[in-house]
């Protein structure tokens, strides 16, 4: 298997503009995971799914942020207008069942300038 | 307020020495710990793993100890290896009533370096 994939790699933007990130989950995984990582608050989940549903989006800092799994094997993570503190690194991850292993993808660097 | 804390950033430790990271959480309802290890420009891949009901798990050079009665785990790496450098990531899992499903929480993680 692939492994989760994350589309684009790099990012550099300017502020106001839409950003929009694509993960690719492995295949047969009922979950899916939106993280950001930051230096100040290290690994923060942003929102995940199981079953294509959002399940928690507690964690998605503003109404800029959105995601959405319209199907199985592929969810995005929309940031409209862009903001420079949103610059961080976007990590997507999946995982089968309840209690098993995350998995995740190589992140996305994203620079809003 | 940070349920899962590394309160190094940062650890040097000698090739062949032991590797100690640290970890202390605050929920009592976490049942589940996990250490992620990141290399630069990648995700975090998956370590090892402790369930509650134990107080030890060991995989190879790689060691996690639990102390429920004072809500710490620590990961030893011994002996300690160049390619063991990378960020470290302690995680806890509990079950979350208002979403059905157990979710991870981080901590913001250690960065080791193992000096050949």
């Amino acid at each position: 298997d692939a492994g989760v994939i994350q589309s684009p790699r790099h990012e550099v933007t300017e502020m106001g503009q839409e950003v929009t990130l694509r993960c690719k989950p492995i295949s047969g995984h009922d979950y899916l995971f939106w993280y950001r990582q930051t230096m100040m608050r290290g690994l923060e989940l942003l929102i995940y799914f199981n079953n294509n549903v959002p399940i928690d989006d507690s964690g998605m800092p503003e109404d800029r942020f959105s995601a959405k799994m319209p199907n199985a094997s592929f969810s995005t993570l929309k940031i409209q207008p862009s903001e420079p503190r949103d610059s961080a690194v976007y990590f997507c991850a999946s995982r089968r069942e309840a209690r098993e292993t995350q998995y995740f993808g190589p992140g996305t660097r994203l620079l809003v300038l | 307020d940070q349920q899962v804390k590394q309160n190094s950033p940062s650890l040097s430790v000698q090739e062949g020495r032991i590797s100690i990271l640290n970890c202390d959480y605050t929920n009592s309802m976490f049942d589940y710990f996990l250490w992620y290890k990141k290399y630069p420009a990648e995700g975090p891949t998956f370590l090892i793993s402790i369930s509650s009901i134990k107080d030890k798990n060991e995989d190879g050079r790689f060691t996690v100890f639990l102390n429920k009665s004072a809500k710490h785990l620590s990961l030893h790496i011994v002996p300690s290896q160049p390619g063991d450098s990378a960020v470290y990531f302690c995680a806890a899992s509990a079950y979350a009533s208002g979403a059905g499903s157990y979710q991870l929480t981080f901590g913001k993680g250690t960065k080791l370096s193992v000096i050949p």
